[in-house]
């Protein structure tokens, strides 16, 4: 059993373009997350969400907009991709909020062209 | 400043010996915790190890230990028994603050261990 799984794995596209990655963990927790991972493996967070409700939302371009339709599923969307998204997305989850032992995804690799 | 360092931006093992990986961090917080995780070219985070502030006792998890010293605030990470499927990115962590805050877990810039057969 999966516990946190992330679709698509990969994801290739043209600048410009609109794309999602979906999230969905099935341990229970409360707290999902979205980290971006650059090519230098520098890890990021974007986003948090506990209970459905968005509780850190760091610096990120507003074309990047998370959705959290219940506590199990946490999704990205991406507007106007640019060249700079390219980079590795992964969704986490814990049991608490902030930052109890976090598990990842799988990660998904988006290559923007 | 960084809060959280890791100085080894690469280091290398024998296999079957034993490994540290540096870490040391920053923080006013007397409640804290310390998380290591494992990339493998693969790509997934794995979880390892987490050591909690207030932990009398170094957390160990098989064949990894976090080396905690408080007063010198570092957590290195030791691997013993080396394989080669070690071979992989790991990374520190920490968290800061009491629970039920929004807090986020801070990274280092990761170690790239490579263990030779």
């Amino acid at each position: 059993d999966t516990a946190v799984s992330q679709t698509p794995k990969y994801l290739v596209t043209q600048m410009g373009n609109d794309k999602s990655i979906k999230c969905e963990q099935n341990l229970g927790h409360d707290t999902m997350y979205w980290y971006k991972q650059d090519s230098k493996k520098f890890l990021k967070i974007m986003f948090s969400y506990n209970n459905k409700e968005l509780i850190i939302n760091e610096t990120v371009p507003n074309r990047f907009s998370p959705k959290s339709p219940d506590k199990a599923h946490l999704n990205l969307h991406i507007n106007s991709l640019e060249l700079g998204d390219s980079a590795v997305y992964f969704c986490a989850s814990s049991q608490y909020r902030g930052g109890e032992t976090q598990y990842f995804g799988p990660g998904t690799r988006l290559l923007v062209l | 400043a960084q809060k959280i360092t890791q100085t080894q931006p690469g280091m290398f093992v024998q296999e079957k010996e034993a490994v540290t990986l540096d870490c040391t961090y920053d923080t006013s917080d007397q409640s804290y915790g310390l998380f290591w995780y494992k990339q493998p070219s693969s790509g997934e985070m794995i979880f390892l190890i987490y050591q909690g502030s207030y932990d009398e006792q170094n957390a160990t998890e098989g064949r990894y230990s976090l080396n905690f010293q408080k007063a010198r605030k570092s957590a290195n990470l030791v691997i013993s028994a080396s394989q080669l499927g070690d071979s992989a990115m790991y990374f520190c962590a920490m968290r800061e603050g009491l629970a039920g805050n929004n807090r986020k877990l801070i990274w280092g810039l990761g170690t790239s261990l490579a263990v030779n057969p």
